[in-house]
């Protein structure tokens, strides 16, 4: 998966709790995408950031989740008061420009919510 | 939100065969790629195509992009068992700001 890095690989969380999903880019990328995978399903594509910029948020709940890719450090998926509905892979994958079709993806973070 | 069709939705061959799946959708990209994924893992990216009526080969993989641009075609040739996962199609638009769009997926399953 070329060199993308997401973590944690397994998140279980209670319902109401907070989940934070981190994913550090391959190096010399600056661009991110969140994709939220459902079980038997494809991915769905969430939001899309460069450093200190969110560029598109279609895909994102309105509420309750929120992403962000600082300056420095990795990019954050926040999902907070999680529900059941929320379990699934969340993807992350980086590019090195704007508007690339070549996106590369990491591992994945599973969430569980019980 | 949008979703390509993938077909077949799971196949079950005899190693050596050949294979072949598609993906369809209501509107039109500028490219198309396939993506394999195994158990446990994130998509890696097999073949793109970037123009319309293009055919691309990849060792034993050949796709081709649709010269509707609204569906593409992966085919791959005498089968092994690693071949196994999911192949996942995805259509991308210069002007949907670099999103993905994927398809719904084609589980191959290999049987020696």
């Amino acid at each position: 998966n070329a060199g993308v890095m997401q973590n944690p690989r397994h998140l279980v969380r209670r319902r109401g709790q907070e989940a934070r999903l981190r994913c550090s880019p391959m190096k010399g990328h600056s661009h991110v995408y969140w994709y939220r995978q459902l079980p038997e399903e494809g991915l769905k594509f969430m939001v899309y950031l460069q450093k200190e910029n969110i560029i598109d948020e279609s895909g994102m709940p309105k509420e309750r989740f929120s992403a962000e890719f600082p300056k420095e450090g990795p990019s954050i998926l926040r999902i907070q008061q999680v529900v059941r509905g929320d379990s699934a892979a969340y993807f992350c994958a980086s590019s090195r420009t704007s508007g690339s079709e070549t996106q590369y993806f990491g591992p994945g973070t599973r969430l569980t919510v019980l | 939100g949008q979703q390509l069709n993938q077909s077949p939705q799971s196949m079950f061959i005899q190693e050596g065969e050949d294979v072949s799946m598609n993906c369809t959708s209501s509107s039109i990209f500028n490219t198309w790629l396939w993506y394999k994924q195994d158990p446990g893992e994130g998509p890696v990216l097999l073949i793109a195509l970037y123009k319309a009526g293009e055919l691309t080969s990849n060792g034993r993989l050949t796709a081709q992009f649709g010269i509707t641009r609204k569906d593409s075609f992966l085919n791959i040739s005498a089968s092994i068992p690693s071949d196994v996962g999911i192949y996942f199609c995805a259509g991308f638009y210069t002007g949907t700001a670099s999103k993905l769009t994927f398809g719904t997926g084609t589980r191959l399953q290999v049987t020696l």
